[in-house]
């Protein structure tokens, strides 16, 4: 059964340091998500794109963040000067339009 | 009023129990709604999507009430490996969980 991808699957990164986290979607789907999960918290939005574009972003998404697809499998997200509050676990997810959306196994950031 | 209400539980059942959780949003304009089942420290897994006629799955039946809001889900015969966290979401380009619900079957 096809699944999304994610690497790696932690990441410890100091205050301020750049981080790139790696999703390879589903292959024939189209749309492309990020999500945050603070530790006990619930599941945050952070931006969709499809067409080489953000297609919408959240109010977290903010200029520290940028999305990218490089090639014809990867997307990323990028975390330009991380804070203390960026720790989290990130979720790549994918979707054929408004059909349902499936997860990726994450990646947990942790910045000190 | 938040997007998407879910009693945060923890619903403790015992093994052979039937179980429904209850779900309401407040974006009228939401098009999609689906149930996901969260274990602990993973990621959220499709359960199910939600339709206005009803969407049976096995033990699981999903309802969307597009009238009052609500979506729910009914979990029939409840086993030990149903203990986990629920999310229910809904919305279009994006999805917009609630806090989610946690069951705990028990022997």
């Amino acid at each position: 059964e096809p699944e999304v991808t994610q690497t790696p699957s932690h990441q410890v990164t100091q205050m301020g340091q750049e981080v790139i986290l790696r999703c390879v979607p589903i292959s024939n789907h189209l749309y492309f998500y990020w999500y945050r999960q603070i530790l006990g918290q619930k599941v945050e939005f952070l931006v969709s794109f499809y067409n080489n574009e953000i297609s919408e972003k959240s109010e977290i998404f903010d200029d520290q963040f940028s999305v990218e697809r490089p090639d014809g499998s990867n997307f990323t997200l990028k975390i330009r000067s991380t804070k203390l509050e960026d720790s989290a676990m990130y979720f790549c997810a994918s979707s054929e339009g408004s059909r349902a959306q499936y997860f990726g196994p994450g990646t947990r950031l942790l910045v000190l | 009023r938040k997007e998407v209400e879910q009693d945060p539980g923890p619903f403790n059942v015992p093994e052979g129990a039937t179980v429904a959780f209850n779900c309401t949003y407040s974006n009228s304009a939401s098009q999609s709604f689906f149930w996901y089942r969260q274990d602990c420290r993973k990621e959220p897994k499709l359960l199910m999507s939600v339709y206005s006629s009803g969407n049976e799955d096995g033990r699981f039946t999903a309802q969307l009430n597009r009238a009052s809001q609500y979506i729910s889900l009914l979990i029939r015969d409840s086993k030990l490996s149903d203990s986990a966290t629920y999310l229910c979401g809904g919305g279009g380009n994006k999805l917009t969980f609630g806090t989610g619900t946690q069951l705990k079957v028990e022997l």
